[in-house]
């Protein structure tokens, strides 16, 4: 059974940068039938997708965050990185790593989440 | 791709039927998965491709439609299914998501 497991920085000032971590556990890391994605949900808010990197180290990332994140990959210790930089009160959310998978290299899924990680960003 | 779901909240009964569509602002043929959230849990999977259930997943869940607007059945709502759904694209990057539906008891 596949498990992720996420932690970092639950509250930032405006300016800062936010570093999340997710681990893999269960399952294989290094297939090329998934990759590995972020997601966001502002308090009592829908669900925005950040972006997503897969076991090629190659990254897609929403342009509405306008070139302040970095999607990073450590596959010797199963796990993969978020960094958003010059955060805002905007930016205030909670914050879930998920597993995307290709089934049939055709239809694309999140099918693993984490547990969410709550960053405030105040002054 | 702007996706729009509705109606936003429902109000209904164990037993009731309950169908929840999904609307994208263009065609994205059946490239659509359909999650449930409840309160403090991260989403959960329920129907990719427009129609294919997950493993695991109570067969009451139904997915259906292809283009630009998709639904989301129950077909006999029980109590564990009181939650929020979202729809989600899958046709093109970035994946957007619905702003969800809140299904609650009546």
């Amino acid at each position: 059974q596949v498990q992720l497991q996420q932690w970092g920085a639950g509250l930032l000032r405006p300016s800062e940068t936010l570093s999340l971590t997710c681990a893999v556990y269960g399952g294989s890391f290094s297939g090329y039938s998934w990759s590995w994605s972020w997601i966001r949900q502002p308090p009592g808010k829908g669900l925005e997708y950040i972006g997503e990197i897969n076991n090629s180290g190659s990254t897609n990332y929403n342009p509405s965050l306008k070139g302040r994140v970095t999607i990073s990959l450590d596959a010797s210790n199963n796990q993969f990185s978020l960094r958003v930089t010059s955060v805002t009160a905007a930016d205030t959310a909670v914050y879930y790593c998920a597993r995307q998978t290709y089934h049939d290299f055709s239809e694309f899924y999140f099918d693993y989440w984490g547990q969410g990680a709550l960053v405030t960003v105040s002054s | 791709i702007q996706m729009t779901q509705s109606p936003s909240s429902l109000s209904a009964s164990v037993g009731d039927r309950v169908t929840i569509t999904c609307r994208a602002s263009q065609s994205i043929s059946s490239y659509l998965n359909w999650y449930q959230q409840k309160p403090g849990k991260a989403p959960k999977l329920l129907i990719y491709g427009a129609s294919s259930l997950q493993s695991g997943v109570p067969s009451r869940f139904s997915g259906s439609g292809s283009g630009t607007d998709l639904t989301l059945t129950i077909s006999s709502l029980q109590p564990e299914d009181f939650a929020t759904y979202y729809c989600q694209q899958s046709y093109r990057t970035p994946w957007t998501f619905g702003q969800g539906t809140k299904v609650e008891i009546k």
